[in-house]
């Protein structure tokens, strides 16, 4: 169990530019979730897979997101034309199973903060 | 629907003294609950969950949880906090109307005094 790893760490960019976070979740773990963090605040969910699958969606913060995981491993997170409110703090969790009961496990995240 | 309530997003404590974190939630199925624990700059750790095996669950760095059907409520103790214990502390709630994709509450972050 290598744990979950989320590049890069740290992403500085300027406004109107696009950026793209990667995720490596735990090898055997089917589920993948994607989470935004802002200060003070817990991680509000954006987007899930199972596998390749896309489950859930609609709670992407707006069409200039989108994520993608390319048979079922690795995971990108894409923000295109970033503005000054999408500074947040980037969290990817992976889970075995159907959801139920797994807790999910944690990559240490990426910060994005736009100029 | 489901949702979680943290009270207090600020608990500070003296070291060696009870640690008591609150957690309310609402779920029209049978919930599993979490407590997770994030350090600065790290992701979330889970500490302990609840999946109806047993109302008292008892996690990692002697912290437990008891679970009360009757109060929705799912909150975290220690009998001794260490300075280590201090961070921020996260509980969640899944269930299957809302396909066990975890709702998290806003934290609370622990503080301990020497």
């Amino acid at each position: 169990d290598t744990g979950v790893s989320q590049n890069p760490r740290h992403k500085i960019t300027k406004r109107g530019q696009n950026v793209t976070f990667r995720c490596d979740p735990i090898s055997e773990h089917n589920r993948l979730y994607w989470y935004r963090q802002t200060l003070g605040q817990g991680p509000e969910f954006l987007t899930y897979f199972q596998n390749e699958a896309q489950l859930e969606k609609s709670r992407l913060l707006s069409d200039r997101f989108s994520a993608e995981r390319p048979k079922g491993s690795f995971s990108t997170l894409e923000i295109q034309r970033t503005e000054q409110g999408d500074s947040a703090m980037y969290l990817c969790a992976s889970s075995l199973g159907q959801g139920e009961s797994q807790p999910q496990h944690f990559g240490d995240g990426t910060r994005l903060s736009i100029l | 629907a489901q949702s979680v309530t943290q009270l207090g997003s600020h608990v500070s404590v003296s070291e060696g003294a009870l640690v008591l974190l609150r957690c309310n939630y609402s779920s029209s199925v049978p919930p599993y609950l979490f407590w997770y624990v994030q350090y600065p700059n790290q992701g979330l750790q889970l500490l302990l969950k609840y999946t109806s095996a047993a109302t008292l669950v008892k996690g990692i760095n002697g912290f437990e949880a008891e679970f009360k059907k009757s109060e929705t409520s799912f909150h975290l103790t220690k009998p001794s906090a260490h300075m280590s214990d201090a961070a921020e502390y996260f509980c969640a709630v899944s269930a299957s109307g809302g396909s066990y994709i975890p709702t998290f509450g806003r934290g609370t972050s622990l503080i301990v005094h020497p």
